[in-house]
């Protein structure tokens, strides 16, 4: 089945430096990813949908400048955490689909760690 | 260590039957157990989750699921599927910490 490579698995940082995320589509062309975030215990909470090749739809509440994103490709998308904070720390997860009705996979998720 | 399996990729079921959609789980550790749906072209959106409080767990649009431990399941349920039910489902496991583990999806049609 279609496979979303999302790397690094974990990460640390000090605070203030930026960390870039990334999400493959590897047999397939994402026309669409989603990128959520997920406190401990809590479920996930989506932060923005991204098209290839336009700016991404950000939900409310989440910041444009703090999160990053570009689908740049129909096989990559990135979410860059700028200046990061402690309370950045989160679990990140993108998922990508082939278009409407079309089937939605899952990256393992990245483990955000700000020191 | 969590995982996850949802048993059958497509269920279909008459407008007016009982919806049911299954969801067997593992884990080392006590554990927070999610149901999403998605739309086409949305992102999910949280249909009810399961956090050690009560077994049976309702969640919006009349959708409920009940853990049992004794069969690591999770099944989602409801009495009377309407159209505007169709769509993908999926079961996540977490174990309190950070990282959630998604089952691979049921895609749920609804016939008129």
């Amino acid at each position: 089945g279609a496979v979303v490579s999302q790397h690094p698995s974990w990460v640390i940082c000090k605070s203030g430096t930026s960390v870039k995320i990334e999400c493959r589509s590897l047999d397939f062309q994402a026309t669409t990813m989603f990128w959520y975030r997920q406190f401990p215990k809590q479920s996930l909470m989506l932060m923005a949908t991204s098209n290839e090749g336009s700016k991404a739809t950000y939900e409310q509440g989440v910041e444009k400048d703090k999160f990053l994103i570009n689908h740049a490709s129909l096989t990559l998308s990135t979410l860059t955490v700028t200046s990061a904070h402690p309370e950045d720390s989160s679990f990140y997860i993108c998922s990508a689909s082939e278009g409407i009705n079309e089937k939605l996979f899952f990256g393992s998720g990245t483990q955000l760690s700000v020191l | 260590a969590q995982s996850v399996t949802q048993l059958g990729s497509h269920v279909s079921v008459s407008e007016g039957a009982l919806v049911l959609l299954r969801c067997n789980y593992s884990s080392s550790v006590p554990p927070y157990l999610f149901w999403y749906v998605q739309y086409p072209n949305q992102g999910l959106q949280l249909l009810l989750k399961y956090t050690s409080a009560a077994t049976l767990v309702k969640g919006i649009n009349g959708f409920e699921a009940e853990f049992k431990k004794s069969e690591t399941s999770f099944h989602l349920t409801k009495p009377s599927a309407h159209m505007s039910d169709a769509a993908e489902y999926f079961c996540a496991v977490s174990g309190g910490g950070f990282k959630t583990i998604f089952g691979a999806g049921t895609r749920l049609f609804v016939k008129a």
